[in-house]
């Protein structure tokens, strides 16, 4: 079973619905991101944070607001969201020092009508 | 322009064979890495090998080993002695040293296992 867990698995929303994806890692790790896989493009980051400081941000819209409240847990808020970010979200994790092995949730099934 | 190019779409293999899944990538920085990643029908992502630029010797787990080719920018995946469990998406990725965390992915390829 993986060590990063994410709900909802399915989601479907309104353009003009607010709600909150989560993510929460068991391993122990002290990075978190956020990524996006649409059906048509490759996989894209959104955001990093180490140690809970946000250290990327992937050019993405306003309308996506990450929040790490601790290094276990991960929250991507959404509001306003548009027909083309129906996607599948990603959440990983990692050793800060070994941010190149890391760990992903299963993902969040994101359509949006 | 695409940093990591992955050219099949989808390939087929039968089942105990070895399969070569392609990768091509585009970097100007001296230190990079390179992984690749299983994405199986249930959407997760599992991390499969990694290949730093340094690295002296081709990269190896068991069945998987990454065979790199530094001045053609290449680092194909091979798969031996293939199982009906892996037929799945694989992408491959890279890892800039200027660039901190992020990672650069590929396409993806699909691969099916016939039995």
């Amino acid at each position: 079973e993986t060590g990063v867990t994410q709900t909802p698995r399915h989601l479907v929303m309104g353009m003009t619905n607010k709600k909150s994806l989560k993510c929460e890692q068991h391993l122990g790790h002290n990075a978190m991101y956020w990524y996006k896989q649409s059906a048509k493009k490759p996989l894209e980051l959104m955001f990093v944070y180490n140690f809970k400081e946000q250290t990327e941000n992937n050019s993405v819209p306003s309308r996506f607001s990450p929040e790490c409240p601790n290094s276990s847990h991960l929250f991507l808020h959404l509001h306003t969201l548009q027909p083309e970010d129906s996607a599948l979200y990603l959440c990983a994790s990692s050793l800060r020092d070994r941010d190149y092995e890391q760990y992903f949730g299963p993902g969040t099934r994101l359509t949006v009508t | 322009a695409q940093k990591i190019t992955q050219t099949q779409p989808g390939m087929f293999v039968q089942e105990k064979e070895a399969v070569t899944l392609d990768c091509t990538y585009d970097t100007s920085d001296p230190s990079y890495g390179l992984f690749w990643y299983k994405q199986p029908s249930s959407g997760e992502m599992i991390f499969l090998i990694y290949q730093g630029s340094y690295d002296q010797q081709n990269a190896t787990e068991g069945r998987y080993s990454l065979n790199f080719q530094k001045a053609r920018k290449s680092a194909n995946l091979v798969i031996s002695a293939s199982q009906l469990g892996d037929s799945a998406m694989y992408f491959c990725a890279m890892r800039e040293n200027n660039a901190g965390n992020m990672l650069t992915f590929g396409g993806g390829t699909r691969l099916m296992v016939k039995p």
